[in-house]
Parts: structure tokens; C-alpha cells; sequence
């Protein structure tokens, strides 16, 4: 099974702002899933996108799949200090059952 | 309704000692996961069960790890003559069915420390 790859690894905004982040990938996927983790409430499920989807929305949060450049971004708007956390992307990919996860983007909101 | 509990929700040990952490998952949920994560790092795959069966088990590192689910519940991933490579947030996730087309529920995870 296939990694993906966050992109940046670390993001610092001021509260107000957009912050954009994306994961890369190597093969064909099923499916893409976003997450959140934070020390308060652990690794939170935000958004699944499925590879015959191109976009998603859910709140302040928009995520986009482009298959043929095998990307996805996250973007959450207006960001708040609460949206400080890590973000991870999960790859789902030919027959495997196991949505495997990238390092991760480090998002900080200033307030 | 209750989530995905882990327990204990730290654990230290010592080299070479035995250990257990436990993982009840969502009711109802068939799929169960077990990952493990470092500082720094993403969630590693360890081994995936649907039902009482481990539907995956590639992801563990060696013959020291071991899991169950006898009843297609709860689960217990096991290590024997732990190391200090051990340490790490052992994290337990369950999904209401199969082949990762549905969002995983994680549970907060048990720190593992191996002095």
C-alpha cells in the first residue's frame, strides 16, 4: 500500500487567514480521507473524497482531488486558533483495505 | 454514543517485560485497527481485523507482536520482551465495515514507555 505525502510540513498563520495544505501520492487510489489530530481530542476524521470526486466541502473545510496530477489539497477557511493541529492525509489504493497516513502538515493559527 | 476507548491510556515498563493494551471499538463496528505512532510521525499500520479474524496482519514488526479479537469485539494487541523501540502512542481505530470505504473512529491512543 501507498504513502501519501503532506506538503508543507509545517504551516504558521495568523487567525483569519486561509491555510492550504496537500498530500501526493504514487499510484491510482479508491479513496482519500483527511484528518485531524490534536492532543485534546486525538485523530479526528474531517472529509472522505472518492477518486471519481473532484471536490468536497464540509463547514470552513474544501478538498479538492485532482487524479491526474495525483493530489489532493485541504483548505480551511477563516482559519481559528482551534484549527491548530496536525493534519494527516489517508490513502486507500487498489485492493488494500488499509487507508494508509502521511507525516503530516503542523498547522499553527496565531490568534 | 460512546466512541473508541483505549486502555490503560499511558503504560510504562521495562525492558523486556510483557505487555497488554486493550481497544473497545464503536458497537457494531465489524473493522478494527491497530496502528502505532511516533513523535513526528503518521499513524503505522500494524494489523486490521474484520469480525474475530485478522483480516491483515503485515503491518507488525516481528514475532513479539501479536493481537486478538476472540469475539469480534474488543481487541488486544500484545507485546512480549518489549524494547525500548517500542515506545510509541499505540492507536486503536474501528469502521463500520470493511475495505476502508468509511471513515475510521480512533480511539485516544495508549503511550506506550519502555525504560
Amino acid at each position: 500500500s501507498q504513502q501519501g505525502e503532506e506538503d508543507p510540513q509545517a504551516l504558521s498563520i495568523q487567525e483569519g487567514e486561509n491555510a492550504t495544505m496537500n498530500c501526493s501520492y504514487k499510484t491510482s487510489i479508491n479513496n482519500l480521507q483527511w484528518y485531524r489530530q490534536n492532543s485534546g481530542r486525538g485523530l479526528v476524521h474531517l472529509i472522505l473524497i472518492r477518486s471519481n470526486e473532484r471536490e468536497k466541502h464540509s463547514g470552513r473545510l474544501r478538498v479538492t482531488l485532482d487524479t491526474s496530477k495525483k493530489s489532493s489539497s485541504l483548505l480551511i477557511t477563516a482559519s481559528r486558533a482551534a484549527d491548530t493541529a496536525s493534519y494527516f492525509c489517508a490513502i486507500l489504493s487498489g485492493g488494500s483495505y488499509i487507508p494508509t497516513f502521511g507525516r503530516g502538515t503542523s498547522l499553527i493559527v496565531h490568534p | 454514543g460512546a466512541g473508541v476507548s483505549q486502555t490503560p491510556s499511558n503504560k510504562v515498563t521495562e525492558k523486556g517485560k510483557y505487555v497488554e493494551l486493550r481497544c473497545d471499538p464503536i458497537s457494531g463496528h465489524t473493522a478494527l485497527y491497530w496502528y502505532r505512532q511516533s513523535l513526528g510521525q503518521g499513524p503505522e499500520f500494524l494489523i486490521y481485523f474484520q469480525g474475530t479474524g485478522a483480516a491483515d496482519d503485515s503491518g507488525l514488526p516481528n514475532d513479539r507482536f501479536f493481537a486478538v479479537r476472540p469475539e469480534g469485539s474488543v481487541s488486544t494487541l500484545k507485546i512480549q520482551r518489549t524494547e525500548r523501540g517500542d515506545s510509541a502512542v499505540y492507536l486503536c481505530a474501528s469502521s463500520p465495515w470493511s475495505g476502508g470505504q468509511y471513515e475510521q473512529f480512533f480511539g485516544p491512543g495508549t503511550r506506550l514507555t519502555v525504560l
